[in-house]
């Protein structure tokens, strides 16, 4: 399987724990994004990469999340002191870099659904 | 402020007929169009894209068409099939951010 792959699937914990996602995009894209869906929403951006740098933030990203790729190839993404607000389905995209117009498709990972208790 | 609009929350269409599902955008800025289809407990799934200079996009039995004026872009399936019976996001995006702006999806039911 070459596709973009999410651990763990679902994450529940309680109140003001710190949980930590990992994301391993397609090996041969160079971009990686983070979003986060909520029910009866489509996804929002957070933040993405490309290869380790990290070139956008969403004001959504609270001080609370801090997400890096360290060798540009998997990412994690961290939440510290997690509130009942946080649960979500956070999903990873990645992308090849410029295609037609300057923008790929993004192809997304299963998510990980977090339950904040 | 929701830039990307899809305000049919649900649309239920016949095996072998056509679904339409349409979505609006406010950013004249947008210039690249994606369609991603959602299954339960699955990430979106890229369908189909178009951009700002074209008005149509086709690719087997999926057709976007692209009204700038109207700032509306519509997906066309047809023949609809069961398996098509999912959520399908309309996104948006600015040349070269990279960030992608979703609609609140549009649940699609092919009944036989």
């Amino acid at each position: 399987d070459t596709g973009v792959s999410q651990d763990p699937r679902h994450k529940i914990t309680k109140r003001g724990q710190n949980v930590t996602f990992r994301c391993d995009p397609i090996s041969e894209h160079n971009r990686l994004y983070w979003y986060r869906q909520t029910l009866g929403q489509g996804p929002e951006f957070l933040t993405y990469f490309q290869n380790e740098a990290q070139l956008e933030k969403s004001r959504l990203l609270s001080d609370r999340f801090s997400a890096e790729r360290p060798k540009g190839s998997f990412s994690t993404l961290e939440i510290q002191r997690t509130e009942q607000g946080d649960s979500a389905m956070y999903l990873c995209a990645s992308s090849g870099g410029s295609g037609l117009a300057g923008v790929s498709e993004q192809f997304f990972g299963p998510g990980t659904r977090l339950t904040v208790l | 402020d929701q830039q990307v609009k899809q305000n049919s929350p649900s649309l239920s269409v016949q095996e072998g007929r056509i679904s339409i599902l349409n979505c609006d955008y406010t950013n004249s800025m947008f210039d690249y169009f994606l369609w991603y289809k959602k299954y339960p407990a699955e990430g979106p799934t890229f369908l189909i894209s178009i951009s700002s200079i074209k008005d149509k996009n086709e690719d087997g039995r999926f057709t976007v068409f692209l009204n700038k004026s109207a700032k509306h872009l519509s997906l066309h399936i047809v023949p609809s099939q069961p398996g098509d019976s999912a959520v399908y996001f309309c996104a948006a995006s600015v040349y070269n951010t990279d960030k992608l702006i979703f609609g609140t999806g549009t649940r699609l039911q092919v009944f036989p």
